[in-house]
């Protein structure tokens, strides 16, 4: 059985400081690893889809690693701002039986203070 | 481009009640996917809809149906509700079925059983 988990659950950091969040999972047959961002009491933003036979994807401030092999992502936030203040959310999808499902990490919940 | 919109945006209810969500997936997306998320937790897969079946049922009980249209909306019925229902409802689409279809995700709809 699948499962994913995220550390530190929680994070409080001052404004610029880089910054990482840490994914793990227990099966490596994934076809995919998604990161997402949650604000209070709302929906998920997409941030970052890294496919399994990727090893890194980018957007703006934001880079993401996957170690397949390992059961390991990584999402690296430099120069942090308080806008990033928010819950990040780690999903991984199965590859093989029909599972189409995303499993998800209890998230890290990210304070960024000026 | 409208993205993924639900309806209601918040619901309460009575033990026992029946309650109904709705989804519209993004445009060019023919696949749905509902999540429930608890306070704190991370969110877990209830159903997934495509081509107007169920195709693939997570870990819940079958006081939970849903249904899919043939314009790709979506409706989550849940009957009997009980007070550990309550958690806010997502509802996730996609395009083509099994794959590495990236998931958007709508606001949700938050649900609370008293």
């Amino acid at each position: 059985k699948q499962e994913v988990t995220q550390i530190p659950a929680a994070l409080s950091v001052p404004e610029g400081e880089n910054l990482v969040l840490n994914c793990s999972f227990t099966d490596s047959a994934i076809y995919n690893l998604q990161w997402f961002r949650q604000d209070p009491g709302k929906g998920l933003t997409s941030l970052l889809l890294i496919q399994s036979s990727q090893r890194e994807q980018t957007s703006g401030r934001l880079n993401a690693s996957l170690d397949k092999s390992s059961g390991r992502s990584t999402l690296y936030i430099a120069a942090s701002q308080p806008g990033d203040s928010a819950t990040y959310l780690c999903a991984v999808r199965h590859s093989g039986g029909g599972t189409d499902k995303l499993i998800f990490g209890t998230g890290t919940r990210l304070q960024v203070f000026p | 481009d409208a993205g993924v919109t639900q309806s209601p945006t918040h619901l309460i209810k009575t033990r026992g009640q029946q309650v109904t969500l709705r989804c519209s997936p993004k445009s060019g997306h023919d696949t749905v996917s509902w999540y429930q998320q608890a306070l704190g937790q991370g969110p877990q897969f209830i159903f997934q809809y495509y081509e107007e079946e169920e195709r693939q049922r997570g870990n819940f009980p079958d006081r939970f149906s849903g249904h899919q249209f043939p314009n790709y909306s979506s409706e989550l019925n849940v009957n009997a509700l009980l007070l550990g229902d309550s958690a806010l409802y997502l509802c996730a689409s996609s395009w083509g079925g099994r794959g590495g279809g990236e998931q958007y995700f709508g606001p949700g709809t938050r649900l609370t059983v008293t």
